[in-house]
Formats: structure tokens, sequence, C-alpha cells
């Protein structure tokens, strides 16, 4: 199985700043028939099921703010949240569906300071 | 708009068995691969399964493999998780989900609002 691993498992960003959130992968997820990464991030909040954020690594899914960027190849994969607002207090899980089973990280939750 | 209506979870005794439907709406059902992950309380995501929209492949978790049964009913828009010998680590939230396309390999788009289920004597 691909092992995900987030880091760091929470983080706390004042309003208006950058949250990073990495995901590393145990294998490469990469595809090289269509140079695409298998890899998706979703914002979960409490209560609520998993919302789509980006999915390709970078492509960012639509109605989800261009303040919110994804980015990596092969094993080491980024989600940025650029001045972070209130409404992005969640936890943060990113995802492989290049080989079944397809494993989620532990999750990143991410609070205001 | 995309919508789902989970169904299904319930309260049963280990060893037990039982069915969660998903009621899709608002996009061409048999055309998009389906999937369920689960959540149990207070833990972070696990994918369960998946199902292909067209020719009917299907995957599972190592932890669910030859209990459970996922299966769809194109003509209902319906997704089905057909769940046997329940333990109580199965205890869990249960979303059903839309890829963004027919294979299994396509990342989920969407997901429903989870029906719960829970294992306990």
């Amino acid at each position: 199985d691909i092992v995900m691993t987030q880091s760091p498992d929470s983080l706390a960003v004042s309003l208006g700043e950058r949250a990073t959130i990495n995901c590393k992968s145990s294998r490469s997820v990469l595809y090289s028939s269509n140079n695409k990464n298998y890899l998706t991030w979703y914002q979960q909040k409490p209560g609520q099921p998993p919302k789509l954020l980006i999915y390709w690594a970078s492509t960012r899914e639509s109605g989800v703010p261009d303040r919110i960027s994804g980015s990596g190849s092969g094993t080491d994969f980024t989600l940025t949240i650029s001045n972070l607002q209130a409404e992005d207090v969640a936890v943060y899980y990113c995802q492989q569906h290049f080989n079944v089973p397809f494993t989620f990280g532990q999750g990143t939750k991410l609070e205001i300071k | 708009e995309v919508q789902f209506l989970a169904s299904g979870g319930d309260v049963v005794q280990p060893g037990g068995s039982l069915r969660l439907s998903c009621a899709a709406s608002g996009f061409t059902f048999s055309s998009y691969a389906m999937s369920w992950v689960r959540q149990a309380p207070g833990k972070g995501l696990e994918w369960v399964s998946v199902i292909s929209g067209s020719d009917g492949t299907t995957y599972y978790a190592d932890s669910v493999k030859g209990r459970f049964t996922i299966t769809r009913d194109n003509s209902k828009n319906t997704l089905f998780l057909h769940m046997n010998s329940l333990r109580a680590e199965d205890t869990a939230v249960y979303y059903c989900g839309t890829s963004i396309g027919d294979s299994c390999y396509s990342p989920v788009e969407s997901w429903g609002q989870g029906t719960l289920v829970t294992v306990s004597s």
C-alpha cells in the first residue's frame, strides 16, 4: 500500500498569513503515460463531508478561491493557503488514487492563531 | 446541482449485515465512478470501495474485502454498499461520492452527507 504522510499534524496561522501543508507519498503517484499526479486535496469542516479543493496535484476545483493552491510531483506535494481567512479553519487531507487502496493522509488540522 | 441522499445506517450487532444506499441526482449517474469512504468517530478518512460507471469494475480496501460489496443500479441512479460480518471497527459515518470521470482512478469530486453505522452489542 502507498502510505501518505502529512505534516504537520496541526498548525495555527494568523489571519491574512500563509498556511503550508505537506504531503509525502511512500511511492511516486505520477503516471508517466499522461504525466498526471494522482493526488487530491480535500477540506473537511466539523459535521460536514469532505470538499474537493485540488486534483491532479495542482488543478483547482471550480469555485475554490485562487488563494488556495497545490503543487508538487512524484512523492512530495504541498497545499498552500494564502491570506488565511476564518472560513479556512478545517482539517485538510491528501489522498492518492494512483494505486488501490486509495489511501489518505492522516489529516492536518488548521486553526487561527 | 449534484446531490446525494445516503441512507441505511443503523445500529447493528457484531456479525450482522446492513445495506447502505446512496440516491444521486443532478448528473448523468451512469457516466461516473462512485465511491464510499468512511470516518470513525473522531478519526480521519478511510477509503472503502469504488465502482466504475460503465463496466462495473470494483476495488476494495483490505479491511472490508470479502465482507463488503459495492454495487450500483444505473436505472435508479443509486449506489449501494452491502455490508456483512460487521465488526466494531466498522463503526463510522459512511460517505458516498462521485468521481470526475468513469474510471475508478478518477478523483472524487463531490461527497454526500453520510450515514452512520454503529456496530455494537
